[in-house]
This record gives C-alpha cells, structure tokens and sequence, in this order.
C-alpha cells in the first residue's frame, strides 16, 4: 500500500537556526498539503499545492516560512529563522484532485525548537 | 468557511461496551465528511468517509459512522470497543467546490479502559 514519506522524523534545533522538512506524497497525488499541529490540538493548514503551483498559502507565515514543490511531485517546508513556538509536529498529506478523495497523511515531523 | 466541532474532549468507555464520538459540521453545499485516528507521535490515519448515498458508512478497524443531514452530525461509532482502540480521533469536513480547505476538529482523547 503506497504512502507518503516524510523525513526526517524527528528534528531538535535551537532558536534562530534553519530547518528543513521533506515530503514525498503518494504517487499520481496532484494535491499536497502541509500542516502544523500543536500537541492535542487538530491539524492546522499551512499550505496547499496543486501539482507544483500554490493554491491556498493564507496561513503560512511567510516572513520565515517557505515551502515549495518545484517538479510537482516532492516538496520541501523550511522556516528560518525558527522560534521556540514553532515547536509541533509538521505533517504532510497529499490525495487525487477531486475533492471527494481521501487524504492521506504521512508519519510527521515532530520539530523541538530550544 | 466550513467548520466541525466535536463537543467532547475525553471519552472513556470500558472495554466490550459500545463507543461513539460525537461531531457536527457546517458547510456551503453538500459535505464530504471524514474519520481520521491518530497514535501518539504518528501521522492521521484514515478510518472513513461519507461523500454521497448510504448513511451509514463502514470503515476500517470495525468503525462506522451515521450521516444525519437534518442534524449536521456525523459521529463515528463501534458496537465494540478495544484497548487498542485508545487514541486520538478527528473529524473533518469539506465543501465539495474548488480548493476548499479540509477543516478539522479539536480532537476527542478516546480512552478505552480495560
């Protein structure tokens, strides 16, 4: 059973550095999306991609967070510089383009920002 | 904008017994309605989904959940509950135009006492 892939799983790093997550959806999966969740809270959208265009970026903090999918395929989520209250755990999900698809989630970056 | 509330944080339910999580919605136009399980540190995991026809909806690991469109509910419940079935569960909901965003509730801590 296809799934998607992230990496790394886990990520410690100190204030003020740059830090990188990476994401491979399930392919044939047009859409990706990439979200933020605080520990016992439900996901929260950062961004969404169609193939390797931005749809939906309205809360992602663009003066330190950046994403892309440059081919449409993976995608790669970097902040810098990172702030103690970005510590969470970042997950990516992709699915097909109808809306009535399932998403799929990956296993998730769990991020500590000391 | 569409939205999902789950009225609960915590239910605990003794193994054997019956489990339901509860969860309401709203949303322009007919909605695609979601399960998702999650363990600790892990990624969501799809349970199932209502799009259209039969409202109840079987899915995976025994779950099944009842569409009612004169309530906007869609709780997920199983006839039998396990240890194993102690974790996070979420629903969610979309709009079925363009790129709307997959809103997400808080969450409901299910804790499956033995």
């Amino acid at each position: 059973e296809a799934e998607v892939a992230q990496s790394p799983r886990y990520k410690i790093t100190e204030k003020s550095q740059a830090v990188a997550f990476w994401c491979d959806p399930i392919s044939g999966h047009a859409t990706l999306y990439w979200y933020r969740q605080i520990l016992g809270q439900g996901p929260e959208l950062l961004v969404q991609f169609q193939d390797e265009s931005v749809v939906d970026d309205s809360q992602l903090p663009k003066d330190r967070f950046s994403a892309e999918r440059l081919k449409g395929v993976d995608s790669t989520l970097k902040i810098q510089p990172a702030e103690l209250g970005d510590s969470a755990m970042y997950l990516c999900a992709s699915r097909r383009g109808d809306p009535a698809e399932t998403q799929y989630f990956g296993p998730g970056t769990r991020l500590l920002v000391l | 904008a569409q939205s999902v509330a789950q009225p609960e944080d915590q239910v605990n339910v003794a193994e054997g017994n019956p489990l339901t999580v509860k969860c309401t919605y709203s949303v322009s136009g007919n909605p695609y309605l979601f399960w998702y399980v999650q363990y600790p540190n892990r990624g969501l995991q799809f349970l199932l989904k209502y799009i259209t026809g039969d409202n109840l909806v079987k899915g995976s690991y025994g779950f099944e959940a009842e569409f009612n469109k004169s309530q906007t509910s869609f709780h997920l419940k199983k006839p039998s509950a396990l240890v194993s079935d102690s974790a996070l569960y979420f629903c969610a909901v979309r709009g079925p135009y363009g790129n709307n965003r997959l809103a997400f509730g808080k969450g409901n801590q299910v804790v499956v006492i033995p």
